[in-house]
C-alpha cells in the first residue's frame, strides 16, 4: 500500500517567493496533519484536519501560512511570502480515524524547505 | 503547558547489548495512548511502538519494549540485542488532549549504536 505522499521532497527558493507544500494522505484516512521539524524548536504540529475540515490550527505561526484540503486525498500547506526562518523540514502525517482511539499516525519523508 | 520531557539528547549502546531511552510526560488525562517514534537519518518519522495508558501489560514489539509507569508519568523505551539499524532519533509522543489526534513530541535521544 502507499504511504503519504508529500511533494517536493526538497524545495530551494528565494526571500519572499510563494512556496506551496504538497501532500497526499494514505487512502481511507481520515486525519491529516502538518508538521514542521527544525533543530531550535523540535517536531511541532502546524494544523490537522478531520474529514478534509480544519479542527486545529493554533500551532500556524502566522498568517503568512495557509492549509486547504479540498477532498480527502489532497492537502497544501502554503506559505506567501516566505522568509528564511521558515526553513526546515516539513512533514505531512495522516491516521485511520478521529479521535485518539484511532491513532497511530503515519508520516510521509518530509520536504526539505530552504529559503535564501 | 503539557508537556513530554526526553533528557537525554544523546545515547549510545553496543552492538547487541541494551539501551533504555527515557521520557516522562504530563497530563491530566486517565486514557490515552503513548508512542515511540523512530527518524533515521534518511529522515522518515517511522512507529516503533504504542502503549494503550489503560493497559497494565507493557507492550513489546519484537526487539522493543516499553516501561510504562502511569503513576510516574513515565514511558520509556528498551532495545534490546541493539543493532546497527537501530542508529537513529527516537521521540516519544502523547496527546495532551483527551479525544483528541493532537500529538506533542519530545526532543528527542540521539542513539549511536557502536559495532
Amino acid at each position: 500500500d502507499a504511504g503519504v505522499i508529500q511533494s517536493p521532497r526538497h524545495e530551494v527558493t528565494e526571500m519572499g517567493q510563494e512556496v506551496t507544500l504538497r501532500c497526499k494522505p494514505i487512502s481511507g484516512h481520515n486525519s491529516l496533519f502538518w508538521y514542521r521539524q527544525t533543530m531550535m524548536r523540535g517536531l511541532e504540529l502546524l494544523i490537522y484536519f478531520n474529514n478534509n475540515v480544519p479542527i486545529d490550527d493554533s500551532g500556524m505561526p502566522e498568517d503568512r501560512f495557509s492549509a486547504k484540503m479540498p477532498n480527502a486525498s489532497f492537502s497544501t500547506l502554503k506559505i506567501q511570502p516566505s522568509e528564511p526562518r521558515d526553513s526546515a523540514v516539513y512533514f505531512c502525517a495522516s491516521s485511520p480515524g478521529t479521535g485518539w482511539g484511532n491513532q497511530p499516525q503515519h508520516f510521509g519523508d518530509g520536504t526539505r524547505l530552504s529559503i535564501l | 503547558a503539557q508537556t513530554v520531557t526526553q533528557s537525554q539528547p544523546e545515547m549510545s549502546v553496543q552492538e547487541a547489548e541494551t539501551v533504555t531511552l527515557s521520557c516522562t510526560y504530563d497530563t491530566s488525562e486517565s486514557d490515552y495512548y503513548l508512542f515511540w517514534y523512530k527518524q533515521p537519518p534518511s529522515r522518515q518519522m517511522i512507529l516503533v511502538i504504542r502503549q494503550e495508558a489503560y493497559k497494565q501489560q507493557n507492550a513489546t514489539e519484537n526487539r522493543f519494549s516499553v516501561n510504562f509507569q502511569k503513576a510516574a508519568k513515565s514511558f520509556s523505551l528498551k532495545i534490546s540485542d541493539s543493532q546497527l539499524g537501530d542508529a537513529a532519533m527516537y521521540f516519544c509522543a502523547y496527546p495532551p488532549q483527551g479525544g483528541s489526534e493532537k500529538l506533542v513530541f519530545g526532543k528527542g535521544t540521539k542513539l549511536t549504536v557502536n559495532p
